[in-house]
């Protein structure tokens, strides 16, 4: 099976930096890529997909994608304590399984 | 436009057991993907349901079994019931192929 990773965490950001979470992922063909927030004992809810090559902005969040570097990251704004949450990366893959990374914990300091 | 919806909520079963727990996808959806939480391993798929069939199956023994209705509800079914098969599962909706998924609130599984 192919993989999606993310580094573990906790990724600590202070209040209005910019957070910056990274996933690579192994499936060369996979075309559609999804960023995931999961609030402690919530489900996880959507924040971003991306399909093309390059940025998405959507608020405080950016989506890259670099198909070539096998890369997807997110950047968060300005965060904010309410983002502290774990991140899930999330890959559809050839045969139209979606693969999610482990997740990255972060945690904005006040 | 209600979200994804799930029963039980919680659900404490001893070994051996079996278990089944429903999906209602948002109206509209006609795709139900299941998936497995557990600390160790993370979200891991489990199978997905378009128009009552299943399109796609992931890495887990016979034991779990699904199926969906032609009101695009769903269930899973977990036979056999194992200790390390306590989790959180989750229900995801999609308006069909491709589409992007939407999670239900999950239903937590404790097996004793």
């Amino acid at each position: 099976q192919k993989e999606v990773e993310q580094n573990s965490g906790p990724l600590s950001v202070p209040e209005g930096a910019i957070a910056s979470l990274n996933c690579t992922y192994s499936d060369r063909v996979s075309q559609s890529f999804f960023w995931y927030r999961q609030y402690s004992g919530k489900s996880p809810e959507l924040i971003m997909s991306i399909y093309s090559n390059g940025d998405k902005e959507d608020g405080r969040f950016t989506a890259q994608l670099n198909k070539a570097s096998q890369y997807v990251s997110l950047l968060i704004r300005d965060s904010q304590p309410s983002d502290s949450a774990t991140y899930l990366c999330a890959v559809r893959e050839r045969d139209d399984k979606i693969i999610f990374g482990k997740g990255t914990r972060l945690h904005i300091l006040p | 436009k209600a979200g994804v919806t799930q029963t039980p909520r919680y659900l404490i079963k001893t070994r051996g057991q079996q278990v089944t727990l429903s999906c209602s996808p948002i109206s509209g959806h006609r795709s139900v993907s299941w998936y497995q939480q557990t600390p160790g391993q993370g979200l891991q798929f489990l199978f997905e349901y378009f128009s009552e069939t299943q399109r796609n199956k992931g890495n887990f023994p016979g034991r779990f079994s699904g199926r969906q209705f032609s009101n695009s509800r769903s269930e899973m079914n977990v036979s056999t019931l194992e200790l390390g098969d306590s989790a959180l599962y989750l229900c995801a909706s999609s308006l069909g192929d491709r589409e992007t998924q939407y999670f239900g609130p999950g239903t937590r599984l404790l097996v004793l």
